[in-house]
């Protein structure tokens, strides 16, 4: 079965550095997410992405974040400068249509952990 | 602003019980409601998804409801087994911001064998 895969599973990086969080959505998808999870927190939303640009992002999206699809397979979520808060499980996502109308199918996750 | 509230926050049960998991959501302009699982330290497993317009979706010993006008669904998992034990998660796909799902803080269910 077709699955959204990330990589790596767990990453630690040092305040201050840069990070890139790389997925591979499901092939025929065309709509592709981050979503980010703090440790005892709800999951929330960071950037939807269609089309090769943006088309939706929250207020925790600054601009210490991009999202780049930089190929036909990949799309990538990174972080500029990485702070302590940034600690959290990032997970990336994908679905056929805008997700008003189809399963929205989520990756395994990446574990960050910023010391 | 869309909030999503899951009750009860957590809950244990013995095998075999038939359970309920409740979700409510502020905002009836939904375009669908989706049930996820997760499992400790682990990704989102989709399990079912309910459009606006439906008002039950069953997969197996699992079977959602959706009530859009008085902001409600319920998971109903039948038979229950330890390998259900897991968080379950809801989350609603805004009708104005339909590439986005807004998640409850989930239920965390154990059943013990």
């Amino acid at each position: 079965e077709p699955e959204v895969t990330q990589t790596p599973s767990h990453q630690v990086t040092q305040m201050g550095q840069e990070v890139i969080l790389r997925c591979v959505p499901i092939s025929n998808h065309l709509y592709f997410y981050w979503y980010r999870q703090i440790l005892g927190q709800k999951v929330e939303f960071l950037v939807s992405f269609y089309n090769n640009e943006i088309s939706e992002k929250s207020e925790i999206f600054d601009d210490q974040f991009s999202v780049e699809r930089p190929d036909g397979s990949n799309f990538t979520l990174k972080i500029r400068s990485t702070k302590l808060e940034d600690s959290a499980m990032y997970f990336c996502a994908s679905s056929l249509e805008q997700a008003g109308d189809t399963e929205a199918f989520f990756g395994q996750g990446t574990r960050l952990t910023v010391v | 602003k869309q909030e999503v509230t899951q009750i009860p926050a957590a809950l244990s049960v013995p095998e075999g019980e038939n359970l309920v998991l409740n979700c409510s959501f502020t905002d009836s302009a939904i375009y669908n409601l989706q049930w996820f699982r997760q499992d400790p330290g682990k990704g989102l497993t989709s399990l079912l998804l309910i459009q606006s317009s439906q008002r039950e979706q069953t997969s197996g010993r699992l079977n959602a409801s959706l009530d859009k006008s008085s902001g409600r669904s319920t998971l109903y998992i039948a038979a229950s087994q330890p390998g259900d034990s897991a968080t379950y998660l809801c989350a609603v796909s805004l009708m104005e911001y339909g590439n986005k799902l807004v998640f409850g803080a989930g239920t965390i269910l154990r059943v013990k064998s």
